[in-house]
């Protein structure tokens, strides 16, 4: 079955900083999803990669796949306590298993101001 | 436009009592449905996923159990709980197979005392 491998597992740093954190895959990707979760909560839809290369931003924060669409990294331009939370990645199985949707063990982001 | 509505937001169950968690999804048809179980607030362990009525795929051999009984409806159901099924319960459901976004309810808490 996919296994997907984030890291760091948590990470802290200073309000106005850039930060990035890593999502790899043991299988290829078919659709890489990054969401954001604050404690308690439900998760909140971040960006969706499907071509390996791509790349897409949403204010402040950048996602990419890779060419060989088994790694991908969420990039925090300047972040700020707002930024603050749970963030996970998820994949789509292949093969018979197309509807099955997986996720990573998530980064928890602490922003201090 | 889509929603999905998710209930009870918080339950505290004695151990050996029965359980019924209920999702359903507005604005779309023959959405795929997903089960997720999140422990001390990170990674989200699928625990069932239906990509039709009546079809229900289980992850976890466990003491819960999964149904669609409608089209746009998913229950999670146990008969009698234990204490480790104490967690945060999520919904989720994608339209189509691949390269759509998927899209949470806000949870449950489960607490089993």
């Amino acid at each position: 079955s996919q296994e997907l491998e984030q890291s760091p597992q948590s990470l802290i740093v200073q309000e106005g900083k850039n930060l990035t954190i890593n999502c790899t895959s043991s299988k290829t990707l078919y659709g890489l999803y990054w969401y954001k979760q604050k404690y308690g909560e439900g998760l909140i839809f971040l960006m969706m990669l499907q071509k390996g290369g791509e790349e897409k931003s949403h204010e402040k924060i950048t996602a990419k796949l890779d060419e060989k669409k088994q790694q991908s990294s969420l990039h925090i331009t300047a972040s700020q306590p707002s930024h603050a939370g749970i963030y996970l990645c998820g994949a789509l199985a292949g093969g018979t298993s197309y509807g099955k949707l997986t996720f990573g063990q998530g980064t928890i982001l602490t922003v201090h101001p | 436009s889509q929603t999905i509505h998710q209930w009870p937001a918080t339950l505290v169950q004695p151990v050996g009592s029965p359980l019924s968690l209920e999702c359903t999804v507005e604005g779309t048809s023959n959405p795929n449905l997903y089960w997720y179980r999140q422990a001390a607030g990170r990674g989200l362990q699928l625990l069932f996923y239906s990509v039709g009525i009546g079809q229900i795929s289980s992850e976890v051999p466990q003491n819960l159990s999964a149904s669609r009984p409608q089209d746009r409806q998913f229950i999670l159901s146990s008969k009698k709980l234990l204490l480790s099924d104490s967690g945060f319960y999520l919904c989720a459901y994608r339209q189509g197979f691949m390269n759509t976004e998927a899209f949470f309810g806000q949870g449950t808490r489960l607490t089993v005392v």
